[in-house]
């Protein structure tokens, strides 16, 4: 994997559903994978920052997972609410320097 | 959290002319500062990197007369594009990176320029 690839591009959810996306990145010289959930008009709002294989983070009812072997994190959202509607993006780093961003998945959840 | 503001949010200008942006680290002192766009349907891209008082690095493809990049001080820094096109019309946004937190960095809300 050369680029962050993230899936699903969008999803449509129903409120209090849970949901998960995937981002994939290279493993190769990995220092960092970073969350963010960016709403229209604001700016990106840092949500996790993960280093070592097999961290897990959570943040109320946002939770991620890295897995640096393979190259993958998970961010699960528990029980969705519709201002948990955004668009998360993904993003790796090398040596804790310049972010290397995934498209996004765009979450609508509504009531 | 860490707060970086970005002004303007949008501007439209017109071909030939030149747009300044500025960045700023509201409570905190931004050793390191990135500038990314995005293009429609496209990731963020970083452009440079800017450390306080010293120049600018440049992502290959982009280039360093036409996008430039001025941190003075440890709260600002300004990304200049001269002689717009249509073409620069994108989405620029910033985001600072203070000495102590070393992964984490702190985003604007972005700048709208569409050149006419």
């Amino acid at each position: 994997i050369l680029n962050v690839e993230q899936s699903p591009q969008s999803l449509h959810v129903q409120e209090g559903d849970s949901t998960n996306f995937t981002c994939s990145f290279p493993s190769s010289n990995f220092y960092a994978l970073h969350w963010y959930r960016w709403e229209t008009a604001k700016s990106p709002e840092a949500l996790f920052v993960m280093t070592l294989n097999g961290d897990e983070k959570k943040k109320g009812r946002i939770s991620a997972t890295l897995n640096t072997k393979e190259g993958y994190s998970y961010l699960y959202i528990k029980g969705s609410q519709p201002e948990d509607s955004a668009t998360y993006l993904c993003a790796s780093s090398n040596s804790g320097y310049a972010l290397n961003f995934g498209k996004g998945t765009s979450l609508l959840v509504t009531p | 959290g860490a707060v970086v503001s970005q002004h303007p949010s949008r501007v439209i200008c017109k071909s030939g002319t030149s747009v300044k942006i500025e960045c700023r680290s509201l409570d905190f002192q931004a050793t390191t500062m990135f500038w990314y766009r995005q293009f429609p349907k496209k990731s963020l891209m970083l452009m440079a990197t800017s450390n306080e008082g010293s120049k600018a690095t440049y992502e290959q493809g982009v280039e360093k007369d036409k996008f430039l990049i001025n941190h003075a001080s440890l709260t600002l820094s300004t990304l200049t594009v001269t002689s717009a096109h249509p073409e620069d019309s994108s989405f620029y946004i910033c985001s600072a990176r203070g000495a102590g937190a070393r992964e984490t960095q702190y985003f604007g809300p972005g700048t709208r320029l569409l050149v006419l």
